[in-house]
């Protein structure tokens, strides 16, 4: 079965521009979570949906991010605009149903803002 | 709120050494605790995991040990290989649900 797939790997802008990153998640699984992880650092969650809902948005930074899940599959991420500080890997995971379950996580995409 | 500790931050060992990496926790609530690989530039990836009502889980070279009472679990890697180096992650689901990563282990293995 094919992992969770996210594009692009990696993303240079300029600060104040906008990004967005695209995830796909295992197919079949209803949960899907997009998580930040700083250099040296565990990643730290900043979404989670459950199908098309997102159930924990409590880390997301509300006035430069967004993100949907408009059909329950795919999900994207957008920042508008960019800050120096959100330089970082982007991971997105997906689990089969519920929080209990295993998280299976994509490559990333690592962002670079200039 | 729920906090992970983990240590080492880094650590060497020779190839066919042992290496344990140990993590705490405050959140007495927390019922399933993951460890993550994750090579460099790679996606984290679950080697094994443990849920509460154990307090001992193998797989081949690698074991997780859990202490509820005290609070922590351990990873063990036996016979460590030169593929073994990595950074490895211990997590712990809280009571909401939510995965919280500990801040990593940079763990290399000399041959």
């Amino acid at each position: 079965e094919a992992g969770v797939v996210q594009s692009p790997r990696y993303k240079i802008i300029e600060k104040k521009q906008p990004v967005a990153f695209w995830c796909n998640p295992i197919s079949g699984h209803n949960t899907l979570y997009w998580y930040l992880q700083n250099l040296g650092q565990g990643p730290e969650l900043l979404i989670r949906y459950e199908n098309e809902e997102a159930v924990d948005d409590s880390q997301l930074p509300k006035d430069r991010f967004s993100a949907e899940r408009l059909k329950g599959v795919d999900s994207t991420l957008k920042i508008q605009p960019a800050e120096l500080g959100d330089s970082a890997v982007y991971l997105c995971a997906s689990s089969r149903g519920g929080q209990g379950d295993i998280q299976y996580f994509g490559a990333g995409t690592r962002l670079s803002v200039l | 709120g729920e906090n992970v500790e983990q240590h080492p931050s880094t650590l060497s060992v020779q190839e066919g050494d042992s290496a344990v990496i140990k993590c705490t926790y405050s959140d007495s609530a927390s019922n399933y605790f993951p460890w993550y690989k994750q090579e460099l530039g790679k996606r984290p990836q679950l080697i094994i995991d443990i849920r509460s009502n154990v307090g001992e889980k193998k797989d081949q070279r690698i074991a997780v040990t859990l202490n509820k009472t005290a609070k922590h679990f351990s990873l063990h890697i036996t016979e460590t290989q030169p593929e073994d180096s990595a950074v490895y992650f211990c997590a712990l689901r809280n009571q909401g649900g939510k995965l919280i990563f500990g801040q990593g282990t940079e763990l290399s293995v000399k041959p």
